[in-house]
Order: C-alpha cells, then sequence, then structure tokens
C-alpha cells in the first residue's frame, strides 16, 4: 500500500454541475476524513467516517454536499449544484484512530468557472 | 471550540541555520495531541513531529524539535541545520484525546535559502 489516493487530481466543472471526488485510504485504516483547504488557509474539517459510519459533520458541509464510504473503504464526496466559493482543495486523510498521525491524500484541486 | 495560531505568515532562513516557527492554541481540555505537518509545494501533507499533551518532555525527530509549554498553551517547532527541502508550509494541528476533529493553523511559509 503505497498510501491514501485520491481522484481526480484536479477539476474544473462549471457553476451549477454536480462533481464527486474519490478517496481510497491506507486499507488497515479505519477511520478517513475529509477536509476543504483555500489558498493561504490551513484544512478546515468537513466530516470523518469510522469504518462506513458518517460521526461527525461540519457545518461547513452544506446540504449540497454529501459523503459515503459504503463498505469501511473508499470514500466519495459529492457536490452537488456547485458553487464558485466551492472552489479548494479537497484533501482525504486516513488514521488507525482518533489521536494518531493522519495519514492525508495528495488532495483534489476544484475549480468553479 | 479548539482554536489554533501561527502568527508567522512567512519566515526565511539561510541554509544550515536554525528557525523557530510558532504556534498558539487555545482549549480548556487536559488531554490532546499536538502535531506539525509540512506540506512542499504542490506535494502532500506529511507529518513532521508530534506531542502528547501528558508527556512533559518535549519531542524530538532527528533535526526537528519542539518547545511544548502548556501552561501557556504554546508549541513551537525548531528546525536545525535547515536545508533546502524544509522550504515548504508548515501547519500546527491540534487534536483532543479521542475526538478525531483535526484543528489547523492557517499555516507558515517557509523559504530555506541557500
Amino acid at each position: 500500500d503505497t498510501g491514501v489516493s485520491q481522484n481526480p487530481r484536479h477539476k474544473i466543472t462549471k457553476r451549477g454541475q454536480n462533481v464527486t471526488f474519490r478517496c481510497d485510504p491506507i486499507s488497515e485504516h479505519n477511520r478517513l476524513y475529509w477536509y476543504r483547504q483555500t489558498l493561504g488557509q490551513g484544512p478546515e474539517f468537513l466530516t470523518y467516517f469510522q469504518n462506513e459510519a458518517q460521526l461527525e459533520k461540519s457545518r461547513l458541509l452544506s446540504d449540497r454536499f454529501s459523503a459515503e464510504r459504503p463498505k469501511g473503504s473508499f470514500s466519495t464526496l459529492e457536490i452537488q449544484r456547485t458553487e464558485q466559493g466551492d472552489s479548494a482543495m479537497y484533501l482525504c486523510a486516513s488514521s488507525l484512530d482518533g489521536n494518531n498521525e493522519q495519514f492525508f491524500g495528495p488532495g483534489t484541486r476544484l475549480t468553479v468557472l | 471550540a479548539q482554536t489554533v495560531t501561527q502568527s508567522q505568515p512567512e519566515m526565511s532562513v539561510q541554509e544550515a541555520e536554525t528557525v523557530t516557527l510558532s504556534c498558539t492554541y487555545d482549549t480548556s481540555e487536559n488531554n490532546y495531541y499536538l502535531f506539525w505537518y509540512k506540506q512542499p509545494p504542490s506535494r502532500q501533507m506529511i507529518l513532521v513531529i508530534r506531542q502528547e499533551a501528558y508527556k512533559q518532555q518535549n519531542a524530538t525527530e532527528n533535526r526537528f524539535s519542539v518547545n511544548f509549554q502548556k501552561a501557556a498553551k504554546s508549541f513551537s517547532l525548531k528546525i536545525s541545520d535547515s536545508q533546502l527541502g524544509d522550504t515548504a508550509m508548515y501547519f500546527c494541528a491540534f487534536v483532543q484525546y479521542n475526538f478525531n476533529k483535526f484543528y489547523f493553523g492557517s499555516g507558515t511559509k517557509l523559504n530555506v535559502k541557500p
């Protein structure tokens, strides 16, 4: 296993379109996290999963955002009716437990035109 | 709510010299963990160093060490013998014990000059 992977790496879309991102965590990690990072800022927590259960969602995650981790392995983050303010880097991370190091993927950079 | 503050948006250091990056945090909790992450240009974030709040001894990892002052809620990172490969954004992060959710500072951009 070479680490956390994310696809696509870049996504350009028009306002109003739906987009979906995928994250494949390190295989033995049962915790998976999504963050959003805008230019010049640190990552902001969006949501996390323990196995297939989504245990916490940030208020940043509006009703246009939905995340799933159907079999406790990979996860998807969908944004419906994208807005220009959604343009950001979306980072995925995984960990063995809540207190330990989170391993980050390379991110998906979303640009909404 | 927990907050993490990095007051130095950008810093520069000459190769082989020492630099210290500052981080303060605000929490009412007693049990937590602190991290420094490095994000090189166009590359993914990697862990630099980790500190458990219950440990008084400062963590050290090769050229990287921290100065953890729990009462002052301060967690600075010292990089000794700076190398060109240390050029990156550095983020300080906090997680409350068993709470999973990381809080990150806004980052410090470090430039190591030859």
